[in-house]
């Protein structure tokens, strides 16, 4: 089956411990993604890679890394997590057609940030 | 700018009523357009697209029109059943990697 796997799928951690949520996509797809949601402001995009080893910022990258060594794993790190990461995160991959291929979305990670 | 602006929620209807999420966009150049449905606890999926002007996208009785003169891509469908009951975004691309979302409309329908 097509999917797009995201770990953990919620996660409580403190101010300032490294942590990683990790992102998975089996349909050999080269454009992935990383979005957060938050109450009236929609999905914002974090990060996005066009490929293996090519990463660009979205929207809103402060405070977030990103890696793509392989076509199917694009992991989220956050190195010093704060309050203001507190959000419902997704990862999405798209298929290889361009911009108006559809985006296929994880299940999501409810990340809180004490 | 780009931007996408859509109704604000939460909108409740009854069973069977008629359904109208309003969406505009700015852009420069045409986007694509795509509708994005997320039901309780799950991820979005795509519910439908258009790709250039005058477009109809159309998926389980859902239709949307891509209006080039209204800069608009309204989400309508005849009538709605309770398992209709989600959050409705409205996007666009940027260029070719980015997307911009709606704030979402959330949408609870009666039995």
């Amino acid at each position: 089956e097509a999917q797009v796997t995201q770990n953990p799928r919620y996660l409580i951690t403190v101010t300032g411990k490294k942590l990683t949520v990790t992102c998975s996509q089996n349909m050999n797809h080269e454009y992935m993604s990383w979005y957060r949601q938050d109450p009236g402001l929609g999905l914002r995009q974090i990060y996005y890679s066009m490929n293996v080893e090519v990463t660009d910022k979205g929207d809103v990258p402060e405070g977030y890394k990103v890696s793509r060594k392989e076509k199917r794993n694009f992991p989220l790190i956050l190195e010093s997590p704060s309050p203001n990461q507190t959000s419902l995160y997704f990862c999405a991959s798209r298929g290889n057609g361009g911009f108006g291929e559809k985006l296929f979305f994880g299940s999501g990670t409810q990340l809180s940030v004490l | 700018g780009n931007s996408v602006t859509q109704m604000e929620g939460p909108v409740t209807l009854s069973e069977e009523a008629f359904l109208t999420i309003n969406c505009t966009y700015t852009a420069t150049g045409y986007p694509s357009l795509f509708w994005y449905v997320q039901y309780p606890g799950e991820g979005l999926q795509l519910l439908l697209k258009a790709t250039k002007a005058d477009d109809k996208g159309s998926n389980k009785g859902f239709e949307a029109t891509y209006r080039k003169e209204t800069t608009s891509f309204h989400l309508e469908k005849g009538s709605v059943q309770v398992s209709d009951s989600a959050v409705y975004f409205c996007a666009r691309n940027s260029g070719t990697y980015k997307y911009i979302f709606g704030t979402g409309t959330r949408l609870k329908v009666l039995a």
